[in-house]
């Protein structure tokens, strides 16, 4: 299994602030990684597919970079409705599997 | 619209077998993989297994192989999950989710299942 290894596991932020979350698996995925966030009490939802390319609807904000075994998640200017947990996932081969999670937590 | 409807929680004793229902509408139900994932509580997402509609091909995670089956009736557009030999571990969350690719797509709303005697 590819193992998934996602930092930090929690960060408080403010409002406006600029912030990063770095996703590291145990091989190489072909750019096939994922990011969602997710809501107390909801379901996730898809922001990032293939590294970089953002799902419809998702604002220019959220930026996903990297190759090969490390990647990245930027939030440039964090708005109210960002504070959440977000997990990075690859889905490059079965079983599909996802970092442990990033708790986005309000300063 | 896409709707992925499950069904209600339950509270089950160990040892006992659920089955979830995952209700789908609003897309074309044998062109998208259907999968499941469960968050324990407090936990993280964890990948459990797909289904194929179009072929009822299946790929389970092997923590759950053997114990867990998923399938879809694509008279109804509906898969469905069972776990049986159910412990207090678990007590979960279960999403369905439906996508055209490998990555999950869209959602249903979860399914509490709580293992308790």
């Amino acid at each position: 299994d590819i193992q998934m290894t996602q930092s930090p596991s929690s960060l408080s932020a403010s409002v406006g602030d600029r912030v990063t979350i770095t996703c590291r698996t145990s091989q190489g995925i072909n750019n096939f990684l994922a990011w969602f966030q997710q809501k107390p009490g909801k379901a996730p939802k898809s922001l990032i597919y293939g590294v970089s390319s953002l799902q419809s609807a998702v604002p220019s904000r959220f930026n996903g970079s990297g190759s090969g075994t490390d990647f990245t998640l930027t939030i440039s200017s964090l708005q109210p409705e960002d504070f959440a947990t977000y997990y990075c996932q690859q889905y490059n081969s079965y079983p599909l599997t996802f970092g442990q999670g990033t708790r986005l937590e309000v300063k | 619209d896409v709707h992925l409807v499950q069904s209600g929680a339950e509270l089950k004793k160990p040892g006992a077998t659920v089955k979830i229902s995952c209700k789908i509408s609003g897309i074309t139900f044998t062109d998208h993989y259907i999968h499941w994932v469960r968050q324990a509580p407090g936990k993280g997402l964890e990948w459990m297994g797909l289904v194929d509609p179009e072929d009822g091909e299946t790929v389970y995670a092997e923590t759950f192989q053997g114990r867990v089956s998923i399938n879809a009736v694509t008279t109804a557009d509906t898969s469905y999950m069972e776990v049986s030999t159910l412990t207090s571990e678990d007590t979960a969350v279960y999403f369905c989710s439906a996508s055209t690719t490998t990555l999950p797509y869209y959602w249903g709303q979860g399914t509490l299942i709580t293992v308790s005697s």
